[in-house]
């Protein structure tokens, strides 16, 4: 069970632009960097951000991410069909001393 | 280029043990902890724990706390994860994963391995 809470899917069109919300508590979020991975059935997770908004060398400025209280969120803009993929947000939790991942949200794209 | 290659596949009686390695090219071993991640079938990331390359120590979920080991060869750049009295649920593909932090763990893993899928069944 993830002390970590993501919609289990989001969707729009190429073009648009979705927002996955991460939602947890005090002991992790609202107090650590988040991360976020994109994941292709097959493939190995890909870093898209950490320190919660910075972004790793290749990684297009389409990616954002920022944090609010207990909740973090991954913005995609200019949608495109190889976006198609699970995305899971992760930190460390300060009361379990582990790091833990979100529950994964996938993304359609319509 | 910087790559982590991991062993193959590996099918398991329920009460066994797996080992896992996972070889790190391309940069300083010992400079970035190693972490290890686990993907059940239909189901999210899970993190199993950490360690040290240039130290040795490490840091398990309390979830794998006496059933994991995580070891590393630094004359060879090579992690092992060790998981014991396998049932079917750590049916999974496991993967190790560099910290994106030199000399620090952190939250952020940039680079991973191929992952190795672990089946457990009588």
């Amino acid at each position: 069970q993830s002390v970590l809470t993501q919609p289990p899917s989001v969707s729009a069109a190429p073009g648009q632009k979705v927002t996955i919300s991460c939602s947890g508590s005090s002991s992790n979020i609202g107090d650590n960097y988040v991360s976020w991975y994109q994941h292709l059935p097959g493939t190995a997770p890909k870093l898209l951000i950490y320190d919660t908004y910075k972004r790793p060398s290749g990684i297009p400025d389409r990616f954002s991410g920022s944090k609010s209280g207990t909740s973090a969120t991954l913005g995609i803009t200019g949608l495109q069909t190889g976006d198609e993929a699970d995305y899971y947000c992760g930190t460390w939790d300060s009361s379990l001393s582990a790091n833990v991942f979100g529950t994964g949200t996938k993304v359609t794209v319509l | 280029q910087v790559q982590l290659v991991q062993s193959g596949a590996e099918v398991k009686k329920p009460g066994a043990s797996v080992r896992v390695s996972c070889k790190a090219s391309g940069y300083t071993f010992t400079s970035y902890y190693m972490h290890w991640v686990r993907q059940a079938p239909g189901q999210g990331l899970e993190w199993t724990g950490v360690i040290n390359p240039s130290a040795g120590t490490t840091s398990y979920a309390q979830k794998f706390q006496g059933r994991v080991t995580m070891t590393r060869d630094t004359s060879t750049s090579t992690v092992y994860m060790e998981l014991t009295s396998l049932r079917s649920e750590d049916t999974a593909v496991y993967y190790c994963a560099r910290d994106q932090e030199v000399s620090l763990p952190t939250e952020a893993f940039d680079i991973w391995g191929q992952g190795t899928m672990v089946t457990v069944s009588s």
